[in-house]
């Protein structure tokens, strides 16, 4: 079983649309959730990190589910520069390590 | 400039051949790591290191060596290069509570 598990999508949605991802992982153990967001052939970059309490950046609400081991992001009013691959990051706290799941591909429509 | 500079950014080389892949940070940060990343499979980490003499396995570490030169320097190596080892690699680094920090990446294809 991965560590973690995302659907790969695509989404399509148009302008304006708001969309969710959820993102699952396996050990119970695990400390530390991140959302990054990462661009066609280029690097993986932090979109925000998910806090127990859910925490909300601009259009952007991430939150963490530990009962049944879900983190999620919301996207409001959706922008054609959301299109990017959304990847969820869990940190194992036992041995400060970074699992990634393969990442959810977002495609915003005109 | 960049936080984590990788070089080169790509390489086309042939099986058999000894590839090293260099990443270098002006963050200063203690933990550096190397992933690759294939179509569908996502990130997976190859090897880590939390600082100049603490060098782990990841879980792709097969066919892979590294060396922590410095707290800056953290360079990758392919002893016999395969093509099944074509792949985008990625260079992060971070500290110990913090998100992770990457390169731009390498893009290397075996032939």
């Amino acid at each position: 079983r991965k560590e973690v598990e995302q659907d790969p999508g695509p989404f399509n949605v148009p302008e304006g649309a708001t969309v969710a991802f959820n993102c699952t992982y396996s050990n119970s153990a695990s400390q530390s959730f991140f959302w990054y967001r990462q661009d066609c052939r280029k690097e993986p970059k932090l979109l925000m990190s998910v806090y127990s309490s859910g925490n909300e950046d601009g259009r952007f609400t991430a939150q963490l589910n530990r009962a049944s081991q879900y983190i999620s992001l919301l996207i409001r009013d959706s922008k054609l520069s959301d299109s990017a691959t959304y990847l969820c990051v869990v940190k194992d706290g036992n041995f400060n390590k970074f699992y990634f799941g393969s990442g959810t591909k977002l495609n915003v429509k005109p | 400039d960049a936080d984590v500079t990788q070089t080169p950014r790509n390489r086309i080389t042939k099986t058999g051949k000894r590839i090293m892949l260099e990443c270098s940070q002006t963050k200063g940060h203690d933990r550096m790591y190397w992933y690759r990343q294939d179509p569908g499979l996502g990130l997976r980490l190859i090897y880590y290191s939390f600082d100049v003499k603490d060098i782990n396995k990841g879980e792709i570490s097969d066919g892979y060596s590294v060396s922590r030169q410095a707290q800056a320097k953290f360079s990758l190596s392919l002893e016999s290069a395969i093509p099944n080892q074509t792949a985008l690699y990625f260079c992060a680094t971070g500290d110990s509570n913090q998100p992770q920090h990457f390169g731009d990446g390498t893009r290397l294809s075996i032939l």
